[in-house]
């Protein structure tokens, strides 16, 4: 069974750092990961999306890794901004399987001024 | 503005009420999703439709109904629900369900007393 682990649950830095988020799966046996966004009570927004035949897909001061074989993906923010505050979610996909995203459970990011 | 479009954004009811959670998606998509975001636990996916036909249904129990007239419009139908379903429930859509980039609602926040 396909599990998806975010590490760490919880990260505060201040303005301007760079920071990694962690992101691990078990099953990797996977067609695609997806990096999504959700800020609190709302809806998700995808950030990033790598096939499995990618290394990296970037956008703006994104940039995100997958290393199938060791079931691993980072998501790299670029001088963070009080803005990037938000909960950060990794999703993988299953080949064949329509729509069915393993999530992880996220890490709640905050960006101080 | 994502153009998934989710209403009620709160909903409180009793356990014997019956109500009903609409999704319409603004985006010319096909496949269309249902997913339940607890406190404390990864997303999951509840139900998926592709052009109009349900093609999956993720052991979601019978009191929880979903519905999808056309490609833009997905109700999610309740009755005689249990305070542990009170989550966060998420509509999605995305191009025709071939796990490409999915686009969430900001969702509708249920409260079963």
């Amino acid at each position: 069974k396909q599990e998806v682990t975010q590490i760490p649950a919880a990260l505060s830095v201040p303005e301007g750092e760079n920071l990694v988020l962690n992101c691990s799966f078990t099953d990797s046996a996977i067609y695609n990961l997806q990096w999504f966004r959700q800020d609190p009570g709302k809806g998700l927004t995808s950030l990033l999306l790598i096939q499995s035949s990618q290394r990296e897909q970037t956008s703006g001061r994104l940039n995100a890794s997958l290393d199938k074989s060791s079931g691993r993906s980072t998501l790299y923010i670029a001088a963070s901004q009080p803005g990037d505050s938000a909960t950060y979610l990794c999703a993988v996909t299953r080949g064949g399987s329509q729509g069915n995203l393993i999530f992880g459970k996220g890490t709640k990011l905050s960006v101080k001024p | 503005e994502t153009g998934v479009t989710q209403t009620p954004r709160h909903l409180v009811m009793g356990m014997t009420n019956k109500k009903s959670l609409k999704c319409e998606q603004h985006l010319g998509h096909n496949a269309m999703y249902w997913y339940k975001q607890s406190a404390k636990k990864p997303l999951e996916l509840m139900f998926v439709y592709n052009f109009k036909e349900q093609t999956e249904n993720n052991s979601v129990p019978s009191r929880f109904s979903p519905e999808c007239p056309n490609s833009s419009h997905l109700f999610l139908h309740l009755h005689t629900l249990q305070p542990e379903d009170s989550a966060l429930y998420l509509c999605a859509s995305s191009q025709d369900g071939t796990n490409e980039k999915l686009f969430f609602g900001s969702g509708t926040q249920l409260s079963v007393l």
